[in-house]
């Protein structure tokens, strides 16, 4: 079965770093693309990042380039999502998922996602 | 860029059809058979309904059904069921500087 573990959400100052972990299972994460998308409270979804197989194409939202790092250890079967100089607009419910081996963006697996909450 | 324009809500009785659009631009929507659909209930993750316009995963049942015509994709309920009733959000794959993917602002579908 599938499954995709998120952890490392939390409550962080304004300005301050966070680091999202994404833990796969149930498939082999280095065949295919991985995302993250964000949820702020009871708001849509807003796609933030996404990562190739191998991790040698990566892109970002502009709302968050700069400030985020994506990347994977496909050796530890784990994504990462590396967010720094949080704002409050960045408070959302975080979550990784899988793509498929060419990233056509279609989201075949979700985690249960990880709430970051930034504080002003 | 911001997000691909759905109905804030759609409603419909038991048994009914209903259908959702999604539009966009060339693009995304139109430029791209790279549309998809994702059913959210509260307090869930989402979950994929529609992949490629038209293709089902395994395990959603066929009374889920897409299609796109031109800039805008949609996304039909027929049957309606009271286990539906949920937020449904487009996304497509997008060629737009400030985004690589982009979602629909999301759709409330109530059965009556």
């Amino acid at each position: 079965e599938v499954q995709l573990v998120e952890s490392g959400g939390g409550l962080v100052q304004r300005g301050g770093s966070l680091r999202l972990s994404c833990a796969a299972s149930g498939f082999t994460l280095s065949s295919y693309w991985m995302h993250w998308v964000r949820q702020a409270p009871g708001k849509g979804l807003v796609w933030v990042s996404r990562i190739n197989s191998d991790g040698s194409s990566i892109r970002y939202a502009d709302s968050v380039k700069g400030r985020f790092t994506i990347s994977r250890d496909n050796a530890k079967n784990t994504l990462y999502l590396q967010m720094s100089s949080l704002r409050a607009e960045d408070t959302a419910v975080y979550y990784c998922a899988r793509d498929s081996d060419y990233g056509s963006g279609s989201y075949y697996n979700w985690g249960q996602g990880t709430l970051v909450t930034v504080s002003s | 860029q911001s997000a691909l324009t759905q109905p804030a809500s759609v409603s419909g009785s038991p048994g009914q059809s209903i259908t959702i659009s999604c539009t966009g631009t060339s693009s995304d929507v139109g430029g791209y058979n790279y549309v998809s659909w994702y059913q959210q209930n509260p307090g869930k993750a989402p979950k994929l309904m529609i992949y490629e316009v038209s293709n089902r995963p395994s395990g959603v049942s066929n009374r889920f059904s897409g299609s796109k015509s031109g800039n805008t994709a949609s996304l039909t309920i027929s049957g309606l069921q009271a286990e539906d009733e949920a937020d449904y959000y487009c996304s497509s794959y997008t060629t737009s500087s400030a985004l690589n993917y982009v979602f629909g602002t999301g759709t409330k579908v109530t059965v009556l």
